[in-house]
């Protein structure tokens, strides 16, 4: 039972460049998110999807896209990379919505 | 959406109490009051939620007020794996966008 896994753990891309982030959950629970936090910084929300097949914006979506694939899994693109979005990238799932689990995240540079 | 107020940093040593107080003075009926707790390099992590008196677990107390309006995380005798910022979060568990991650209080525990 792996909880939340995430891949990749690094990323190192160039402005422009694209890439999905991936996001996978084995425990069964309905809601899942994405949250990016930068350095000294708490989390912000990005995008969270309440039931498979929806979607829903949360504080900072732009330059972002989701897929809830199927219950388990819940990926994020990024189409055009920009500089700006360099940080660490977490996903969670819950039980309840104040009660988040969290993966490993991923360490994306956009130079 | 209910804002939190916490100590930016805190310093403390092996084997001591630490408590962490958070203001939340307008905490709405239905919100939880949520502490999570986060190491370098890796997600949040649950460590105890609450919504009115006292709450214990193997992990730490919760002390709440009759008027909601603060909360007290209680570390007991703690460690140098301690040292983490600790999120105070207050939402509703029907909300799924209403979870917000402030920066945090940084706990160093010294030897």
């Amino acid at each position: 039972n792996a909880g939340v896994t995430q891949t990749p753990k690094f990323q190192v891309l160039k402005t422009g460049q694209s890439m999905t982030l991936q996001c996978a959950q084995d425990m069964n629970h309905n809601s899942m998110y994405w949250y990016r936090q930068d350095p000294g910084m708490g989390l912000r929300l990005i995008y969270y999807s309440a039931s498979e097949g929806t979607t829903d914006k949360g504080e900072v979506p732009n330059g972002y896209n989701v897929s809830r694939l199927n219950k388990r899994e819940f990926s994020l693109r990024l189409e055009s990379a920009a500089p700006s979005q360099t940080s660490v990238y977490f996903c969670a799932t819950d039980v309840r919505s104040d009660t988040q689990y969290f993966g490993p995240g991923t360490r994306l540079t956009v130079l | 959406l209910a804002k939190t107020t916490q100590p930016i940093s805190m310093d403390s040593y092996e084997g001591q109490e630490v408590n962490i107080t958070c203001s939340h003075n307008n905490i709405a009926t239905n919100d939880y009051i949520t502490w999570y707790q986060q190491f370098p390099s890796q997600g949040p992590r649950f460590i105890i939620q609450g919504y009115k008196t006292k709450v214990t677990n193997e992990v730490a107390s919760l002390f709440i007020p009759a008027d909601r309006k603060s909360s007290t995380l209680s570390l007991p005798r703690v460690s140098l794996s301690d040292t983490a910022v600790y999120y105070c979060l207050v939402g509703d568990p029907g909300g799924y966008n209403k979870l917000i991650f402030g920066a945090g209080t940084r706990l160093a525990v010294h030897p």
